[in-house]
């Protein structure tokens, strides 16, 4: 079955303390990004990545990383998370050419800050 | 930069009727796609229905379709025969096609669709 998967799906923790987020899609996608969702604000890009070991900041980068080392996986890292990182954040990918303009959501991982 | 606009928070209407959901946009591309997405509450983001923007003729998906007015910038959503599983948040949603897809998407802000029994 063709996916978009995020783990974990539900985190809770602490200021300062690192943390991945993992993402990995299984359709050979060319392209994959972060969006993280607030209320009233809809979803608003993080990062994105064009192919391996290319990543490019999107509306919102401050506060967080990405590495993209294979095709299939892009984690979004919190270095030092910060209360206003709480968020519902959603990993996307999407295929190069014609077909490009479906994006594939993950599930969602909904991440709170104390 | 590419703005999208939903000017309505929230909705509400009876099932079985018709509601249309409202989009304006502003960009300078002409080579671009929209999008519906819906947010039910599992939180899962399920596209309803794209458009690109070089076809005239507007999308349709069952009982969904857009009113797409290039000129305007405008793409609304009409749902017809209302359900209840319809009731979740709607996003519409701007791709660029000028960077191969990389730039992502745009969304608006949402509107609640709530669908009355």
């Amino acid at each position: 079955e063709a996916q978009v998967t995020q783990n974990p799906r539900y985190l809770i923790t602490v200021t300062g303390k690192k943390l991945t987020v993992t993402c990995s899609q299984n359709m050979n996608h060319e392209y994959m990004s972060w969006y993280r969702q607030d209320p009233g604000l809809g979803l608003r890009q993080i990062y994105y990545s064009m192919n391996v070991e290319v990543t490019d900041k999107g509306d919102v980068p401050e506060g967080y990383k990405v590495s993209r080392k294979e095709k299939r996986n892009f984690p979004l890292i919190l270095e030092s998370p910060s209360p206003n990182q709480t968020s519902l954040y959603f990993c996307a990918s999407n295929p190069q050419g014609t077909t490009l303009s479906t994006q594939y959501f993950g599930p969602g991982t909904r991440l709170l800050v104390l | 930069a590419q703005t999208v606009t939903q000017s309505q928070p929230e909705m509400s209407v009876q099932e079985a009727e018709t509601v249309t959901l409202s989009c304006t946009y502003d960009t300078s591309e002409s080579n671009y796609y929209l999008f519906w997405y819906k947010q039910p509450p599992s939180r899962q983001m399920i596209l309803v229905i794209r458009q690109e923007a070089y076809k005239q003729q507007n999308a349709t998906e069952n009982r969904f379709s857009v009113n797409f007015q290039k000129a305007a910038k405008s793409f609304s959503l009409k749902i017809s025969d209302s359900q209840l599983g319809d009731t979740a948040m709607y996003f519409c949603a701007f791709m660029s096609n000028s960077g191969g897809g990389a730039d992502g998407l745009t969304f608006g802000k949402g509107t609640h669709l709530i669908i009355q029994p």
